[in-house]
Parts: structure tokens; sequence; C-alpha cells
């Protein structure tokens, strides 16, 4: 099975400021990863999907880049409503898993 | 326009079985690259992925749960049937039925979900 480790658990910012989330997989994975963000009390919403096409509706302070292990997500402009929990997704190898989150929250 | 909807017991009791419905609309399970996914997320905790069924009948599930769990698909009614045997207070969480991107496992749409409280 492989494992997803997203870093860091939380992420601090504030509205406007660049946000980085990573994501490492323990074995390689090609760029077969989705990016996922979850507000409180919602489902999940696709964002990012094979590493680093947007999803419809996407808006485009949301980009993703990586191959193999090693994977980010940038919203390039934190707005309000981007404080949620991210997560991470392989769907190279059976089982599909998961990353543990990252909590972006307001400074 | 594509919905899915989770329905099911919101308390079962530990050893029980558990079955849950996932009616969708806006897409057909007969139709060549269509799969639908159960995940669930423990209150506080990170999602997790229980089971898979395609368009052809096949078939995949979760290593650690693959014994207690069965999918199923009923195509004339638009519907996937998860069962879950032999809970435990551990499977209290969030069920969310899924449908996956036609050419890819990452998640297109999610339904709603559905909180199941396992307690005696």
């Amino acid at each position: 099975e492989i494992v997803m480790t997203q870093s860091p658990a939380t992420l601090s910012g504030s509205p406007g400021e660049r946000a980085t989330l990573s994501c490492r997989t323990s074995q390689s994975i090609s760029t077969n990863l989705a990016w996922y963000q979850q507000r409180p009390g919602q489902a999940p919403r696709l964002l990012i999907y094979d590493a680093s096409t947007r999803a419809s509706d996407i808006p485009i302070r949301f980009s993703g880049r990586g191959s193999g292990t090693e994977f980010t997500l940038t919203i390039s402009s934190l707005q309000s409503e981007d404080f949620a929990i991210y997560h991470c997704q392989q769907y190279n190898n059976w089982p599909l898993t998961f990353g543990q989150g990252t909590k972006v929250e307001i400074k | 326009q594509v919905t899915l909807r989770e329905s099911g017991p919101a308390l079962v009791k530990p050893t029980q079985t558990l079955t849950l419905t996932c009616a969708f609309s806006g897409f057909s399970l007969t139709t060549s690259g269509m799969c639908v996914s159960w995940i669930r997320q423990p209150p506080g905790k990170p999602l997790e992925w229980l089971a898979l069924i395609d368009w052809d009948d096949d078939k995949y599930y979760s290593t650690s749960l693959e014994t207690r769990l069965t999918i199923s698909k009923d195509t004339s009614e638009n519907q996937v049937v998860l069962t879950m045997t032999n809970m435990d207070p551990v499977d209290t969480a969030t069920y969310y039925c899924a449908r996956m991107r036609g050419s890819d496992w990452s998640v297109e749409y999610w339904g709603p979900g559905t909180l199941v409280t396992v307690s005696s």
C-alpha cells in the first residue's frame, strides 16, 4: 500500500499570501495524483488531477506540480474561502490512498 | 447534472452489519469507464477509501477491510450498495459515495455523506 505523507499538518497564512502544501508518496506514482479541498461540514471537492490539471471551475490561483514521489499544491494568493483542509490522493496503485490532510488556517 | 446521495442507518450496534445505499443520477454505471467508490472519514481524521465498483462489475476493496466489505450495483435503479459486517465503534465515520472521473480514479463527484455512529 502506498503511504501518503502531507506537510505541514497545519499552515497558518494571511489573506493574499502564497501557500505551498506538500505531498510525498512512499513509492513512485508518476503523475497519478489528485488534490481535494474540504471545507468544514462539507464533502471534499476535486481541485487538481493528474498532478497539475485543474478541475472544472477551479480558480487559477490553485496550481499543482510534481511527479514521482514529490508533489506540491500552491495557492498563489489566499482568499477567505480557501481556509480549509486539503487532501492528496494517489490513484496509481490499488488500494487508492489519501494523505492525512493539511489544514490551512487564518493567521 | 451528476448527483449522488447516501442513505442508511445513522446508528448501528457493535457486531451488526451496516448497509448503505448510494442513489445517483446524471450518469449510468453501464457506460464504459464509469466507477463509483465508497470513502469514509472518522470525525477529525483523514479520508479512507473503502471500495470501488466499475461499469464492468469489477470490484476493488481496501486491503485492511476487504474481509468485511461487499460492494454491488443495481444499474436499473441507479444504485450502489455497500455492506460492512461486524461493525465496531472505530467504524464511526461519515461515509461518502463518490463517482470517479471516467479516465482515472480521482473523485470528480461526491455525495454529501452520511454519518454512521456505532454504539451500543
